[in-house]
């Protein structure tokens, strides 16, 4: 069984157009992330959340707004597209650890180009 | 910014010889772990450090963190064709007591066959 899964694995669309991204986790974790890879590889935060609440926010256009419905899902909703959206986004999650990092288990991404 | 820089950004060797990948980081951390990424796909956890540790073992791999220096090594031992990925590392960091990683800019590894 996939542990993190993310839907789509590509998603091809024009400028200006709002798009979703879907993560779900099936290992009982309590914090769940998005990441942007961008074309040189280099891999950022943008969101984090634990039990379905907001811990982190980095400086990401508010175009980008994650939605959890439950402690197993992540979703991403990115609105009016920009052609530097188009990047790797990854999913991960990892068990709670207080405030400590732990291994964190990452999805396959989702390559979304903007065209 | 990233937290971390590896060095080198890329790096090909033959079946059999060992490769070093070296991070530094900037900032307090309590651990740091390495990553592997291959062409195409997610990342996927190798080993952690934690910052009360010097070295640590797992199967082929060998880390080492210096904590003075802000430094960790990554070394594959007898590599294989099969290790061609990228590799990151990935710090935790103590100060603001956030969850997620700072990741460095990655080592492109190539192993010849």
């Amino acid at each position: 069984d996939t542990a993190v899964s993310q839907t789509p694995k590509y998603l091809v669309t024009q400028m200006g157009n709002d798009k979703s991204i879907k993560c779900e986790q099936n290992l009982g974790h309590d914090t769940m992330y998005w990441y942007k890879q961008d074309s040189k590889k280099f891999l950022k935060i943008m969101f984090s959340y634990n039990n379905k609440e907001l811990i982190i926010n980095e400086t990401v256009p508010n175009r980008f707004s994650p939605k959890s419905p439950d402690k197993a899902h992540l979703n991403l909703h990115i609105n009016s597209l920009e052609l530097g959206d188009s990047a790797v986004y990854f999913c991960a999650s990892s068990p709670w650890a207080g405030g400590r990092t732990d291994t964190q288990y990452f999805g396959p991404g989702t390559r979304l180009t903007v065209l | 910014s990233q937290q971390g820089e590896e060095d080198p950004q890329a790096l090909s060797i033959q079946e059999g010889e060992n490769a070093t990948m070296n991070c530094s980081y900037k900032t307090s951390i309590n651990n740091l772990q390495w990553y592997r990424q291959n062409s195409g796909r997610g990342l996927v956890h190798l080993i952690l450090i934690r910052s009360n540790e010097r070295e640590k073992h797992s199967g082929r791999l060998r880390v080492t963190l210096d904590t003075s220096k802000k430094s960790s090594s990554l070394l594959i031992t007898a590599s294989r064709a099969a290790d061609t990925a990228s590799y990151f590392c990935a710090t935790g960091r103590v100060d603001t007591g956030r969850r997620a990683l700072t990741f460095g800019s990655g080592t492109r590894l190539q192993v010849q066959p």
